[in-house]
């Protein structure tokens, strides 16, 4: 059963650590995004890549959030140093090349970021 | 700047009643619309892309439909087990470096609930 998998699944902080989650897309997928959901925001797109290369970052604080694809298998998304605005789930999803098109997404369950 | 519009935040059902989620969006030049399923503690889970004003798709109890405004979600008959959060996303056509890509907008969702 294809799917994408996601750690930690929860996480709880103090502010000023350093927090990576960790996403394993579906094996053959090309693409990934990361998304972060708050109650206020809904879900926002964090970043974008495509054959491991980042297409959009446009949307993370890049003072503080880094992405990266260090290889096909592996995406990571790090915060340093975490604030309590931060606090929220991080959702990975991945798909075929032309997943921002057709919508195919395939999301991980998240991980629920808590930073007191 | 696309905007996505999901009314109403949250519907109470009885089992059987049937009803409809609104998705109202305003793009430059639709490209598609995507509804997806969210269950608590769960990412998203894709479900229909309509990409033409008329389109329609069925999944079990659920139709979606499309005009040139908006997109409607018809639940018929609904079961306890289809409560979750229903979100609309649209594409918007992004580049970087000459790469092209759709980058999705998410409206803030419809809590649905069915009682038994």
């Amino acid at each position: 059963d294809a799917r994408v998998t996601q750690t930690p699944r929860h996480k709880v902080t103090e502010m000023g650590q350093e927090v990576t989650m960790r996403c394993q897309p579906i094996l053959g997928h090309n693409t990934v995004f990361w998304y972060r959901q708050t109650m206020m925001q809904g879900l926002e797109l964090l970043a974008y890549f495509r054959n491991r290369a980042p297409l959009d970052d446009s949307g993370m604080p890049k003072d503080r959030f880094s992405a990266e694809m260090p290889d096909a298998t592996l995406a990571t998304l790090k915060i340093q140093p975490s604030e309590p605005r931060d606090s929220a789930v991080y959702f990975c999803a991945s798909g075929l090349g032309l997943a921002g098109y057709t919508g195919e997404l395939f999301f991980g369950e998240g991980s629920r970021l808590t930073v007191l | 700047e696309d905007q996505v519009t999901q009314s109403p935040e949250a519907l109470r059902l009885q089992e059987g009643e049937s009803s409809s989620l609104n998705c109202s969006y305003t793009v430059s030049g639709l490209r598609g619309l995507f509804w997806y399923r969210q269950d608590p503690g769960k990412g998203p889970e894709f479900l229909f892309t309509l990409y033409s004003a008329g389109e329609e798709k069925e999944k079990e109890r659920l139709k979606a439909t499309l005009t040139k405004k908006e997109s409607f979600l018809h639940i018929t008959a609904p079961k306890p087990e289809d409560s979750a959060t229903y979100l609309c996303a649209v594409p918007s056509l992004s580049n970087a470096g000459g790469t092209s890509y759709g980058k999705l907008t998410f409206g803030q969702g419809t809590i649905l609930t069915v009682h038994p």
